[in-house]
């Protein structure tokens, strides 16, 4: 079985400057893609950025970046300028890349609390 | 992104009395539908997987007789909490997606209370 650790439960950055959380996963699979997840205040789950795991180059979407190393089984999120709007959970998730009743689910690991100091 | 509402978005119910919440996608068809639970401060546990038109698959420890879910369309998911226990109080969120599709969109979740 797949998990996903998150050895940070708490982080805090300072408004503008960059922030780093880390997600190590472990599994026995090639093909598989992980996931960072947003869950502010209001609960409502949203993705922030996908990698699949058959993609070398690092995904980026505006201010948040990865930095995938397969071989070690990282998964870390970069916030650059990092605004108060980004406080909130994120979730490291996988999911099997076999399209396969039953290997959609999503592992989640337990999470990381973003605080933005103003 | 597509757009996956659930209602309601909190409820409080009696013990005893069985409470339904519902999934539904807005704008896709939605093959794959998931439940979730979330304790306070805590991630997401699945509690059930369900393909429309079958019956879901539950996770192990998840109670199939008392967390009924039923996936009779494309687009409709519910959940019920049969015979609710102040100890089923929690935060349930759905997410669904299309099979081609890698990525699952999420409700906004509703919040149980059992009194």
């Amino acid at each position: 079985a797949q998990t996903v650790t998150q050895s940070q439960p708490e982080m805090s950055v300072q408004e503008a400057e960059t922030v780093t959380l880390s997600c190590t996963y472990d599994t026995s699979e090639s093909d598989y893609y992980l996931f960072w997840y947003k869950q502010p205040p209001s609960r409502q789950m949203i993705l922030v950025i996908r990698q699949e795991a058959y993609k070398q180059q690092n995904a980026t979407e505006n201010r948040f970046s990865v930095n995938f190393q397969k071989a070690a089984k990282s998964f870390s999120l970069k916030i650059s300028d990092s605004q108060l709007g980004d406080a909130a959970m994120y979730f490291c998730a996988y999911r099997s890349g076999a399209l396969n009743f039953g290997n959609e689910k999503l592992t989640f690991g337990t999470g990381t609390r973003l605080t933005i100091i103003p | 992104g597509a757009v996956v509402s659930q209602h309601p978005s909190w409820v409080i119910c009696k013990s005893g009395t069985s409470v339904k919440i519902e999934c539904r996608s807005l704008d896709f068809q939605a093959t794959t539908m998931f439940w979730y639970r979330q304790f306070p401060k805590q991630s997401l546990m699945l509690m059930a997987t369900s393909n429309e038109g079958s019956k879901a698959t539950y996770e192990q420890g998840v109670e199939k007789d008392k967390f009924l879910i039923n996936h009779a369309s494309l687009t409709l998911s519910t959940l019920t909490v049969t015979s609710a226990h102040p100890e089923d109080s929690s935060f349930y969120i759905c997410s669904a997606r299309v099979y081609e599709d890698t990525e699952a969109f999420f409700g906004q979740g509703t919040r149980l209370t059992v009194v």
